[in-house]
C-alpha cells in the first residue's frame, strides 16, 4: 500500500504558479497518481491523474519523474478561489479498494 | 448527469435516535463508497459497495449499517451513535475500478448530541 507524504501547508499569492510535491516511495507498478481538491465542508473534487511523465489539463499539470517515487501538482497563476486542501492519492482499484487512502493533504492559502 | 447527491445536508441527532443518510448517482457507476471526515483530517474510507455487494468494511462499528438497494442508491443507517461520530459523511462513486477517479457528493454534516 503506497503511502504518500505532502507538505502540511503552503502559502502563495494571486497570479503565482504553485507546485505541490507528493512523495510516494513505495508506489507499485500498476499504481496511478491522482490529485483531488477539497474546499471546506464539500466533497473532494478530481483535479488530475497520471501514471508517468507529464499530464496537463485545463486546470493543472502533473509531473512524474521516471522513478515515479514522487509527483508534483502544478497550478498555474493561482487565484483566491484556489485556496483549498489538495490531496495526493496513489493506488489502483484493481489491486483493491484499500488503496483508497487519503494522505494528510496540503492546505494551500492564496493571498491577494 | 455527473453528480452525486446526498441528503440531508445537515443532520442533528441524539444518541438514542435512528436516522439514515442517503446517496444517489445516475451516472451508471458500479461502485459506491462511504467516507467519514473529521475536522481538519483527510477522508477515511468506511464502506465500499461494488456491483451492489459490500466489498469493504473498514472495521466500522456496527452502529453504522450500510445498504445498497440498487446500483444508483446507497444508504447509511445510523443507530445509537456517539458524540465522537460527529463528522462530515461523504459518498462517492466510480464507474467500476482500475484507474477510475471518484466522484464525491457534497456530504452530510452530522452532529450527535
Amino acid at each position: 500500500l503506497a503511502k504518500t507524504t505532502q507538505p502540511i501547508s503552503m502559502d502563495s499569492y494571486e497570479g503565482q504558479e504553485v507546485n505541490i510535491t507528493c512523495s510516494h516511495n513505495n508506489i507499485a507498478t500498476n499504481d496511478y497518481i491522482t490529485w483531488y481538491q477539497q474546499f471546506p465542508s464539500q466533497g473532494p473534487r478530481f483535479i488530475i491523474q497520471g501514471y508517468k511523465t507529464k499530464v496537463t489539463n485545463e486546470v493543472a499539470s502533473l509531473f512524474i519523474p521516471a522513478d515515479r517515487k514522487s509527483s508534483t501538482l502544478s497550478l498555474p497563476r493561482v487565484s483566491l478561489s484556489d485556496t483549498a486542501v489538495y490531496y495526493c492519492l496513489v493506488g489502483d482499484l484493481n489491486s483493491g479498494y484499500s488503496t483508497l487512502t487519503f494522505g494528510k493533504g496540503t492546505m494551500l492559502l492564496v493571498s491577494p | 448527469d455527473t453528480e452525486v447527491t446526498q441528503t440531508p445536508k445537515h443532520l442533528v441527532m441524539g444518541m438514542t435516535n435512528k436516522k439514515s443518510l442517503k446517496c444517489e448517482q445516475h451516472m451508471g457507476h458500479r461502485a459506491m463508497y462511504w467516507y467519514k471526515q473529521k475536522a481538519k483530517k483527510p477522508p477515511e474510507l468506511m464502506f465500499v459497495y461494488s456491483y451492489e455487494k459490500l466489498s469493504i468494511n473498514e472495521s466500522v462499528p456496527s452502529r453504522f449499517s450500510p445498504e445498497c438497494p440498487n446500483s444508483s442508491l446507497l444508504n447509511l443507517h445510523l443507530h445509537a451513535l456517539q458524540p465522537e461520530d460527529s463528522a462530515l459523511y461523504l459518498c462517492a462513486s466510480t464507474p467500476g475500478g482500475g484507474t477510475d477517479t471518484q466522484y464525491f457528493g457534497p456530504g452530510t454534516r452530522l452532529t450527535v448530541l
